[in-house]
Parts: structure tokens; sequence; C-alpha cells
């Protein structure tokens, strides 16, 4: 079955980078896109960018643009995010989702993208 | 940029129907897309491309997008189905969610 298994909890201090890895399995692993999701505790879910691992182009959200990292390595199937300058804000869950996207066609003009499945997030806290 | 909301609770009697609604400008002209959340869990797809349901999806949950408004609609709830739910939206190559519906059933 389709999996995203990510690395395990980190703790860093204020300016420091973090790196998470998501490994993924049971499919294809340059036909689909990945994104990374963050959710701080009790607060809602915010999307920081995505990856196409097939050409290694990325995008990302305007609020993490120049400190965000995305990448990969297709010889074991694996994506990372690196965060730089870390705040105590920076402090979340993380989570890589696979995205799976239909194009807009004549008859069905709207593009289609969404997300299935998660991984099962990585702790990222910062504290001095 | 884009936004949807989400009202920030629902509740809703066991066996009755929740509904719950994300707006955004024109979000009839995209998709519209609903996550489940549980407490401590990853969020779980429901329902992609405004009403279709992912495979092992229970059919009580379905959905619809029209003029301003995407709903999310669970008929016959069930206590396990209390959780967070988001809604997600795609606009000018950016991913937008919703700021999550916490679902009470009681």
């Amino acid at each position: 079955q389709v999996q995203l298994v990510q690395s395990g909890a980190e703790v860093k201090k204020p300016g420091a980078s973090v790196k998470v890895s998501c490994k993924a399995s049971g499919y294809t692993f340059t036909s689909y896109d990945i994104n990374w999701v963050r959710q701080a505790t009790g607060q809602g879910l915010e999307w920081m960018g995505w990856m196409n691992p097939n050409s290694g182009n990325t995008g990302y959200a305007q609020k993490f643009e120049g400190r965000v990292t995305i990448t990969r390595d297709t010889s074991i199937s694996t994506f990372y995010m690196e965060l730089s300058s870390l705040l105590s804000e920076d402090t979340a869950v993380y989570y890589c989702a696979r995205g799976l996207a239909v194009a807009a066609t004549s008859t069905s003009p709207r593009y289609a993208y969404w997300f299935d499945p998660w991984g099962q997030g990585t702790l990222v806290t910062v504290s001095s | 940029s884009y936004e949807v909301t989400q009202p920030p609770s629902v509740s809703v009697s066991p066996g009755q129907t929740a509904s719950i609604t994300c707006s955004g400008d024109k979000l009839g002209n995209k998709y519209a897309y609903w996550y489940q959340q549980k407490a401590g869990q990853s969020p779980v797809l429901v329902v992609y491309q405004d009403n279709k349901r992912p495979s092992g999806i229970p059919e009580r949950f379905s959905g619809s997008n029209s003029g301003n408004t995407a709903t999310l609609t669970i008929s016959g709830t069930q206590a396990m189905d209390e959780a967070d739910y988001y809604c997600q939206a795609w606009d000018s190559s950016t991913v937008v969610f919703g700021g999550g519906t916490k679902l009470t059933v009681l």
C-alpha cells in the first residue's frame, strides 16, 4: 500500500536548521509530487511547498520562500524538507503528503490537486 | 491571496446530519477537498474533487460545491466521526486550507 514514513522528532535551538525526511513506498516515486504541510499545536494546517520528483521543480508558499528547501534522493525514494533560521514559532508537527493532480481540459476546466496519503508527522521543537 | 473560511465548530447529535461549510470567492469555480483529522493523528482525505469519496471512506460522507460555498455533509453521524475537518482548495499554484472545523457529536 502507499505509505509515507517520516523521520523522528527533533529539538533545535533558535537560528538553527532542521531537515526532515519522508520515505515513500508502494508507488512509483517519480510519478507524484510531494508536499509539506505543518501544524502548530492546536492550530490548523499550513501548506509550505511542493516538489515534482521527476523534474526536480519546486514551489514554495510565499511565507516560507527563502527559508525552506525541498529535495529528494531518487535512489532511496526519499524526500527532504529543510527549514532554516528557526524561530520558536516554527515549533510544529511537519507532515509530508503525496500530491495527486488532474489536468484541466476543455470539458473539465478546473485543475485538480489534493493530498493522499499523509505521513505520520514529525514534531519539531524549537527551544533555547 | 486566496482564502477559504470555515466555522470553528459544529455540533450534531448521533444519527443526525452534520453540515460543514467552506466559503471562498467563487469557490465553485475551483475544486474543494475535505480532510478528517482525529486527535493525535494525521489528516485523512474524505472527499476529493467536490464530491468523490476515496476507497474506504463510508458512504455517509458526501460533498458539494457551488457559488461561493463548498459543503461536507455527514449523514447518520456516528461518534467515531468526531474530529477536526479541513477544506482545501488550489489557486494560482498555491494550496489553501481553511482554518478547520471541530465537529462534536453529542
